[in-house]
């Protein structure tokens, strides 16, 4: 069975930063890209990140490239998800996803507030 | 970046009513278009891949369709487990872009 386990989420104040992680089960982890993407309170759904197989490319959205940072360790089976210079518009559920968005995490909570 | 236009954005509807919902890419995106269904509280699910191929586990009244630029999600005879969040997504190219969904909802 495909699991997709996030953690990392949290309160934060604006400015600071936070690590997601994805680990994921039940299928090869390294044979897939894997995607970032987050819903803010109340919104729709918004891509944010994907990586390759191999870590050989990663495309970012225009509202996080720079500030956030998409990285995979294949041999922990784990998807991360680092963010810098968090905002209030960053506070988002945050899921990852594979095999082109067929299988979702249950997301984690990331709220930035002062 | 490519748009993706989602209509209606609320759409009231009855029990075994015929329902449509249309996203337009603005851009070529050819059959990379992904429709997903949202209950709340939950993840998003995968219900059309491809413009028209239907994903695993998802009932056949579901079913999608391409025009062009114009893509639709067409659910034949509406049940009440089908109320919930519509999001379609163009994979064609990165940013990958989601239509800004339609909340489908008891009339």
């Amino acid at each position: 069975e495909v699991q997709l386990v996030e953690s990392g989420g949290g309160l934060v104040k604006p400015g600071s930063s936070l690590k997601l992680s994805c680990v994921a089960s039940g299928f090869t982890f390294s044979s897939y890209g894997m995607h970032w993407i987050r819903q803010a309170p109340k919104k729709g759904l918004e891509w944010i990140a994907l990586i390759y197989y191999d870590s050989s490319n990663k495309y970012y959205a225009d509202s996080v490239k720079g500030r956030f940072t998409i990285s995979r360790d294949n041999s922990k089976n784990t998807l991360y998800l680092e963010m810098n210079s968090l905002r209030s518009e960053d506070t988002a559920m945050y899921y990852c996803a594979y095999g082109w968005f067929a299988y979702w995490g249950q997301g984690t909570l990331v709220t930035v507030s002062s | 970046d490519i748009q993706m236009t989602q209509a209606p954005s609320s759409l009231p509807a009855s029990l075994g009513d015929r329902v449509t919902i249309t996203c337009r890419a603005s851009q070529d995106i050819g059959n990379y278009l992904r429709w997903f269904q949202q209950k709340p509280g939950k993840s998003p699910r995968l219900m059309i891949y491809g413009a028209t191929n239907l994903a695993a586990g998802v009932p056949s009244r579901f079913s999608g369709s391409r025009s062009g630029s114009d893509y639709s999600l067409t659910i034949s005879s509406l049940e009440s487990e089908d109320m919930a969040d519509y999001y379609c997504l163009q994979s064609k190219e990165s940013p990958y872009t989601f239509g800004a969904g339609t909340k489908l909802e008891l009339k």
